[in-house]
């Protein structure tokens, strides 16, 4: 059964450090691979994701996330945290379209990020 | 382009009453989804529609029925309500196929008492 494993339930970075959210998931093959954030209070919002090529993805506020066939893994980073930063993050797997119709999302439980000034 | 709209934003119930939750896309996406969130639970679907007229049971359904009334709505009703589904709920839309992500709406926080 496909799962979506996030090791670290809280973490906290000091303004200007990096940041890297780890990612594992489960699954026979290479899945849809999502990240979204979610700041307080708000709905969740896509910051990028991976189906297919360069496994260095670049999204939205200046995330990054590397896919790791070999680790199973999809983590975010960005180099320097601003304060902005501080939400819910989310990792999520999918499998590919033409699996057949069962194409629902599998939720990491998430991580939470403060950031100290 | 308001893209998913949720209502209310909040509700109080007490143990027993029913109310129905409305979501509604204007990206004229053909699925839709609807979530709950709890504390270290993560997202659970509860039920989605994958096109118009079609709607299946999600991870944690007990408890809700869904309608896709058009394209653009799929609501969410709880007919007697429980302490077990005080928790925020999150609808979602996505165009099917393809590389496509989930829009999701700003939530309803339902506290029931």
């Amino acid at each position: 059964a496909q799962s979506v494993t996030q090791p670290d339930i809280h973490i906290t970075v000091s303004e200007g450090a990096s940041l890297e959210l780890r990612c594992n998931y489960s699954y026979g093959a290479t899945p849809y691979l999502f990240w979204y954030v979610q700041s307080p209070g708000q709905g969740l919002q896509l910051l990028l994701k991976y189906f297919s090529g360069d496994t260095l993805v670049q999204g939205i506020k200046g995330f990054e996330a590397e896919f790791k066939r070999s680790q199973s893994s999809f983590n975010l980073r960005k180099p320097s945290v601003h304060w902005s930063d501080a939400a819910e993050y989310f990792c999520a797997v999918e499998t590919p379209y033409n699996a057949g119709n069962n194409r629902k999302l599998i939720w990491g439980l998430g991580t939470s990020l403060a950031v100290n000034p | 382009n308001a893209g998913v709209t949720q209502t209310p934003k909040f509700q109080v119930l007490k143990t027993g009453q029913s109310m129905t939750l409305q979501c509604a896309q204007d990206m004229n996406h053909n699925s839709m989804y609807w979530y709950r969130q709890d504390p270290g639970m993560g997202l659970r679907l509860i039920y989605y529609s994958a096109s118009e007229g079609t709607t299946d049971k999600g991870e944690v359904p007990n408890g809700y029925n869904v309608s896709r009334l058009n394209k653009r709505e799929f609501s969410l009703r709880l007919e007697s309500a429980a302490p077990s589904q005080t928790s925020v709920y999150f609808c979602a839309s996505r165009v099917t196929g393809g590389t496509d992500e989930q829009f999701f709406g700003p939530g309803t926080r339902l506290t029931v008492l």
